[in-house]
């Protein structure tokens, strides 16, 4: 079955400390790539996409994402993140079909 | 603004009662979703409607009911053959079935 593996449920980071989140799927074929976040209090919103072309992403708010198609990743990325960056974050996947496959998410944290 | 709207923002049901969720939509879009989440479960599809008058179940279809009417407006039932209903619940729209989505503000539903 399609899924979509986010490695951390939940990661805590200094202020202007560098952001890596992971993202892994399993499927072979074409795939429409997201990342979306949900602030406190606020709708789950698009952060970036990919669907073709050059595979390194940016998005809203300083935030980029590398999709590296031989290991079926999709690696969320800023290099340093602020207070207002703590969220959840959803990796999700279209594999042509219906159907986009949500990962768990991640929250982040961020001391200050 | 184009957007979704979500009514109520939180809802309390006693068992045994169906409950109907409303999800309103001015974006003009042809697809619409209506998603339950659960901590450290992402997004889980109940059902979708890819036109007005179609819709199709999603992975956890059961003890719910949706109807598609008019091309803006997807209303969720939950009846009381669902067992664990208490739950956030996210309505979504998209242009297409394979595009980025754009989320409802979510209704939180208690079963008391």
């Amino acid at each position: 079955a399609q899924s979509v593996s986010q490695h951390n449920h939940h990661v805590i980071l200094s202020e202007a400390a560098s952001l890596e989140l992971g993202c892994n799927y399993s499927y072979g074929g074409t795939v429409n790539l997201f990342w979306y976040v949900q602030y406190p209090g606020q709708h789950l919103q698009l952060l970036l996409k990919y669907f073709s072309g050059d595979p390194l992403v940016k998005g809203i708010k300083g935030f980029e994402a590398e999709f590296i198609k031989s290991k079926f990743s999709f690696n969320l990325r800023k290099p340093s993140v602020q207070w207002s960056d703590a969220a959840e974050y959803f990796c999700a996947v279209n594999t042509g079909g219906f159907k986009t496959i949500f990962g768990a998410g991640t929250r982040l944290f961020v001391k200050a | 603004d184009g957007g979704i709207t979500q009514s109520p923002k939180y809802l309390f049901r006693k068992e045994g009662q169906n409950v109907t969720l409303s999800c309103e939509q001015n974006l003009n879009h042809d697809a619409m979703y209506w998603y339950r989440q659960d901590p450290g479960q992402g997004l889980r599809l109940i059902y979708y409607s890819q036109i007005v008058n179609d819709f199709q179940k999603g992975d956890i279809a059961e003890g719910y009911s949706v109807s598609r009417e008019k091309k803006e407006s997807f209303p969720l039932t939950v009846t009381s053959a669902q067992k664990n209903p208490t739950a956030f619940y996210l309505c979504a729209s998209s242009i297409g079935l394979q595009n980025e989505q754009f989320f409802g503000p979510g209704t939180r539903l208690t079963v008391l």
